[in-house]
């Protein structure tokens, strides 16, 4: 059982160049989130799935875009990067919509937006 | 709109010292609450929570948090700090179902142990 996957662990784009960050559950969770960590602002959502098929926005959605084709995948995607977009990425997955649930965390996506 | 506030960004103690981070919450009913600690270059990994019942709750790792709805708050302590225990600590707000169950965290606090 290997969790929450995110590839790759580190990456540098150039502003302007497109990229696909990856993330995958082996628990069946049917809620996944996207986060971006920035220092001293904690954990701010992107964009969240309650489920395959459906997505939604988070608090910081632009500039990003999101798909949910089955339950295990949860893609972010970046259409054109900017320096804004420097940050470290998490994806996380919980059982269920209902909030007292646990988030199972992956082990982050550190961006570097040049 | 719920929220979470980490008054301390960051905080020393002395291994063997006791810990208390502190962490208030803004949320119109009764609130889902978490703690997470994420260790450097990782990813974050559950504490304790508290949705209902017993205000003490107890954790993973000597942990314990209180639930006092009058102070809106959620502090996280620790009688004994051990080395290991450096690390970043977040505090998260639950919505209900009907906010698609979107989670709030806060700014975080950064513990430093000295030995």
């Amino acid at each position: 059982n290997a969790g929450v996957t995110q590839t790759p662990k580190f990456q540098v784009l150039k502003t302007g160049q497109s990229m696909t960050l990856q993330c995958a559950q082996d628990m069946n969770h049917e809620y996944m989130s996207w986060y971006r960590q920035d220092p001293g602002m904690g954990l701010r959502l992107i964009h969240y799935s309650v489920g395959a098929g459906i997505t939604d926005q988070g608090e910081v959605p632009n500039g990003y875009n999101v798909s949910r084709s089955t339950t295990e995948d949860f893609p972010l995607r970046l259409l054109s990067a900017a320096p804004s977009q420097t940050s470290v990425y998490f994806c996380a997955s919980r059982r269920g919509q209902g909030p007292y649930n646990e988030q199972f965390f992956g082990p982050g996506t550190r961006l570097t937006v040049l | 709109a719920q929220s979470v506030t980490q008054p301390d960004i960051h905080i020393t103690v002395s291994e063997g010292a006791s810990l208390e981070l502190r962490c208030n919450y803004s949320y119109g009913a009764t609130p889902y609450l978490f703690w997470y600690v994420q260790s450097p270059g990782q990813g974050l990994q559950l504490l304790l929570k508290y949705f209902s019942g017993d205000t003490l709750v107890q954790g993973i790792k000597g942990f314990e948090a209180e639930f006092k709805r009058s102070q809106s708050s959620f502090n996280l302590r620790k009688p004994s700090v051990h080395w290991s225990d450096a690390a970043e600590y977040f505090c998260a707000v639950g919505a209900l179902r009907t906010n698609a169950g979107k989670s709030t965290f806060g700014d975080g606090t950064t513990l430093t142990v000295k030995p």
